[in-house]
């Protein structure tokens, strides 16, 4: 079974489109994360849940809204893409009290 | 806040042999955690070995082995018998110990190991 899961692996669009990716964690973990890796391979976090509530939100275009429906899914919408989105998003979640991430298999967006 | 330098970019090692990759840290932090992630061609993001700072006694996993150095602030990787598997992408990162719920990681700039046959 996929620990830490994500739709779609692949995204294509042009620019200006509005677009969501998802992740779902079957860990039953508290704690969830969104990280972006640029071209470079840099990885940086963007945001992070606490039982469906924002802890981290990291200096990120408000274009991108995360959504957390329940602990277990932690989905972001983009809208207005642009150029610079270009890049792998990793979701990652850890359990309460825990320091151990587990990552999801990232998302790759190219923007058009 | 806090950095993570890996001052090799691009690093080759001949299957069998031992690597060491570097890393240093910047933090005024006390209790921390240091962490080294694998990330081969697949993209699939995976933990290799971690380090509590607050642990003398070097972390050691199979083949991998770490060298911490908590007063000059480094925290390298030694990948012992070398394996074709080896090859990707390495790095370091750094979470602070009691921050709550905010557990985030702080990532370095990544080392591109590369495993020769």
């Amino acid at each position: 079974d996929t620990a830490v899961s994500q739709t779609p692996k692949y995204l294509v669009t042009q620019m200006g489109n509005d677009k969501s990716i998802k992740c779902e964690q079957n860990l039953g973990h508290d704690t969830m994360y969104w990280y972006k890796q640029d071209s470079k391979k840099f990885l940086k976090i963007m945001f992070s849940y606490n039982n469906k509530e924002l802890i981290i939100n990291e200096t990120v275009p408000n274009r991108f809204s995360p959504k957390s429906p329940d602990k277990a899914h932690l989905n972001l919408h983009i809208n207005s893409l642009e150029l610079g989105d270009s890049a792998v998003y990793f979701c990652a979640s850890s359990p309460a009290g825990g320091y151990e991430q587990f990552f999801g298999p990232g998302t790759r967006l190219t923007v058009l | 806040a806090q950095t993570v330098t890996q001052s090799q970019p691009e690093m080759s090692v001949q299957e069998a042999e031992t690597v060491t990759l570097s890393c240093t840290y910047d933090t005024s932090e006390s209790n921390y955690y240091l962490f080294w992630y694998k990330q081969p061609p697949s993209r699939q993001m995976i933990l290799v070995i971690r380090q509590e700072a607050y642990k003398q006694q070097n972390a050691t996993e199979n083949r991998f082995s770490v060298n911490f150095q908590k007063a000059a602030k480094s925290f390298s990787l030694k990948i012992s018998d070398s394996q074709l598997g080896d090859t990707a992408m390495y790095f370091c990162a750094f979470m602070k110990r009691y921050s709550g719920s905010a557990r985030q990681l702080t990532f370095g700039s990544g080392t591109q190991l590369t495993v020769l046959p």
